[in-house]
């Protein structure tokens, strides 16, 4: 099993392009999750996905979409990137909600100029 | 809201001598209580954790203690090794939206000289 795998791995944007970041876990896990970790904040959650066919914010939502492909796949979209969201960004999944152990990807950390 | 304070924020030890780390929380509804580790340039990784119905969690050379009154939980590591170098995280459950979600602290980085 691979766990939770995302891409890319580094990125950097211009202000007020557009990506989209993908994950995705081999575990058969119900919820999935998208942080951000800043340094000295540690983390913060941004959206989430209790099952499939559901999102719901976080934390700190703004300037960001999420999309629940299928089980397996949970993305985040960054519609128009702002220097404000140069972080790295974590996928974590968990197989029955938020009292079961997650499980983290290796992170995607980008840049925004 | 959830709020959680973590300190110290930089611990060192030598090897062999114990760590602590402690975590306050804001809400009395919070039920759960999750450690994590992060290693350079990797994602957390759960290393213990801790329910309200129950006052201290150990395994082998790490234990959590949890005080509901006090509204604090403490994460110890005893003989401490240098592979136990990282960020620790500690963490609370709060209510809202469709399943609540975690708190995390900012974080207390473990080093561990030989």
């Amino acid at each position: 099993n691979a766990g939770v795998t995302q891409t890319p791995k580094f990125q950097v944007l211009k202000t007020g392009q557009s990506m989209t970041l993908q994950c995705a876990q081999d575990m058969n896990h119900n919820s999935m999750y998208w942080y951000r970790q800043d340094p000295g904040m540690g983390l913060r959650l941004i959206y989430y996905s209790a099952s499939e066919g559901t999102t719901d914010k976080g934390e700190v939502p703004n300037g960001y979409n999420v999309s629940r492909l299928n089980k397996r796949e949970f993305s985040l979209r960054l519609e128009s990137a702002a220097p404000s969201q140069t972080s790295v960004y974590f996928c974590a999944s968990s197989a029955r909600g938020v009292e079961s152990e997650q499980y983290f990807g290796p992170g995607t950390r980008l840049t925004v100029t | 809201g959830e709020n959680v304070e973590q300190h110290p924020s930089t611990l060192s030890v030598q090897e062999g001598d114990s760590a602590v780390i402690k975590c306050t929380y804001s809400d009395s509804a919070s039920n759960y209580f999750p450690w994590y580790k992060q290693e350079l340039g990797k994602g957390p990784q759960l290393i213990i954790d801790i329910r309200s119905n129950v006052g201290e969690k150990k395994d082998q050379r790490i234990a959590v203690t949890l005080n509901k009154t006090a509204k604090h939980f403490s994460l110890h590591i005893t003989e401490t090794q240098p592979e136990d170098s990282a960020v620790y995280f500690c963490a609370a459950r709060t209510y809202g939206g469709s399943q609540g979600n975690l708190i995390f602290g900012k974080g207390t980085k473990l080093s561990v000289k030989p």
